[in-house]
């Protein structure tokens, strides 16, 4: 069965510091990968996929086959930044239309 | 364009109350599905469907109900809401068939069973 892996539930930050969201996962063809993030008690929004390539907010994320990872990376951490974070993979179920989620990471940035 | 729209936003219910979550798309997807999330836990998923008619379960389906009688609508029910159950609900839509189609999300029920 897929499985997505955020190992950290929480990730706290000083503004201005490098940030990584750890997101692992089990797949057993080409996976698809995207990151969501959801502002308190707001719609979750796609922040990236990796088919993509896209730069959105400063984050990027590289999907390595390799060791199975789609680490979420900003360089300089924001206050806006506070949020959660989803990495998610496409499927298993019928057509490509459905989700796994991983279990999340709340990043905490401080001034 | 209202993309999919979930209602209602918040709810409070008493334990062994029933209700209907509603999720409509006017972008005529064929695929649906219906999300819980609760803290700690990520998303599972609880039902979906692939098209008017043809639903099936997800990782997490008791205690719920779903059907699609047409293409734009795809309600959750809860027939006897337990405290368990308090946690907010996404519905998603997509034209599925392929990798590569956007999944769209609605903005959430937030649901409180006491």
């Amino acid at each position: 069965a897929q499985r997505v892996t955020q190992p950290e539930k929480l990730l706290s930050v000083f503004k201005g510091a490098p940030v990584e969201l750890k997101c692992n996962y089990s797949y057993s063809g080409s996976p698809e990968l995207f990151w969501y993030v959801q502002y308190s008690r707001q719609r979750l929004q796609l922040l990236l996929r990796h088919i993509s390539r896209e730069s959105i907010k400063g984050f990027t994320a590289d999907l390595n086959k390799g060791e199975t990872s789609f680490h979420l990376k900003k360089p300089f951490a924001q206050e806006e930044d506070s949020a959660m974070y989803y990495c998610a993979l496409r499927g298993p179920h019928p057509g490509y239309s459905t989700l796994t989620f991983g279990k999340g990471t709340m990043l905490l940035v401080s001034p | 364009n209202a993309g999919v729209t979930q209602t209602p936003k918040f709810q409070v219910l008493k334990t062994g109350q029933s209700m209907t979550l509603q999720c409509a798309q006017d972008m005529n997807h064929e695929y649906m599905s219906w999300y819980r999330q609760d803290p700690g836990m990520g998303l599972r998923l609880i039902h979906y469907s692939v098209g008017a008619g043809i639903t099936d379960q997800g990782e997490v389906p008791n205690g719920y109900n779903v059907s699609r009688s047409t293409t734009e609508d795809f309600p959750l029910r809860l027939l006897s809401a337990a405290p368990s159950q308090t946690s907010v609900y996404f519905c998603a839509s997509s034209y599925g068939g392929s990798s590569g189609n956007t999944i769209y999300f609605g903005e959430g029920s937030w649901l409180t069973v006491v």
